[in-house]
């Protein structure tokens, strides 16, 4: 079945440690996200990637990094700069990049919670 | 900055109810989204309508937009327990290099009791 597959579901972190979450997607979509979700709110733009080897910053990058190096594959780096990282992180994808009037459907996948102890 | 704000924050019905949830934003759009997300789990896309548009229906899904108010409401009709679940209404915003980007609400939960 198509999809996005984030991993892992869970994690830990120790303070000054970077931490690598996985995205992938098998959609063959050309757009992918990053988003972070606190709780009782809303989801935040970290990054997003409209082709492979490009991506730009979204409202909320510092502290974050990210790469696009194949199309089915968008990992997010959560550094120690990030100041509070202990969130619930979402990937998604749209089949292409939302520009002028497309602002199409996004697939996302189940999230990765992370936690800084 | 929050485009789209979703009212009443909670919500808590019996099934065969009807849930109503509203969002609110500040710009003008190209069109509004809802989705949803199971406590945990990641967000699914529910319905898409158009700036053009007044009404849409798909199933037990009802949404209208007013673009004069900037508000947009999803009636969910005979409510089920497993409708239990947050509802966010997401805004298209201009983004950098002509691109938009979707800005999300607070959402909505809803909370559905046999």
């Amino acid at each position: 079945d198509g999809g996005i597959t984030q991993s892992p579901k869970y994690l830990f972190r120790k303070e000054g440690q970077n931490v690598t979450l996985s995205c992938e997607q098998n959609l063959n979509h050309d757009a992918m996200y990053w988003y972070r979700q606190d709780p009782g709110q809303g989801l935040r733009l970290i990054y997003y990637s409209q082709i492979v080897n490009d991506f730009q910053k979204g409202d909320i990058a510092e502290g974050y990094s990210v790469s696009r190096e194949k199309k089915e594959s968008f990992p997010l780096t959560v550094t120690s700069a990030q100041k509070n990282p202990t969130a619930f992180y979402l990937c998604a994808s749209s089949i292409d990049a939302l520009r002028g009037e497309n602002t199409g459907e996004l697939f996302f996948g189940e999230g990765s919670r992370l936690t800084v102890l | 900055s929050q485009q789209g704000e979703e009212d009443p924050q909670a919500l808590s019905i019996q099934e065969g109810e009807n849930a109503t949830m509203n969002c609110s934003y500040k710009t003008s759009i190209n069109n509004l989204q809802w989705y949803r997300q199971n406590s945990g789990r990641g967000l699914v896309h529910l319905i898409l309508i158009r700036s053009n548009e007044r009404e849409k229906h798909s199933g037990r899904l009802r949404v209208t937009l007013d673009t004069s108010k900037k508000s947009s409401s999803l009636l969910i009709t005979a409510s089920r327990a497993a409708d239990t679940a947050s509802y966010f209404c997401a805004t298209d915003s201009f983004f950098s290099g002509g691109y938009n980007k979707l800005i999300f609400g607070a959402g909505t939960r809803l909370a559905v009791h046999p």
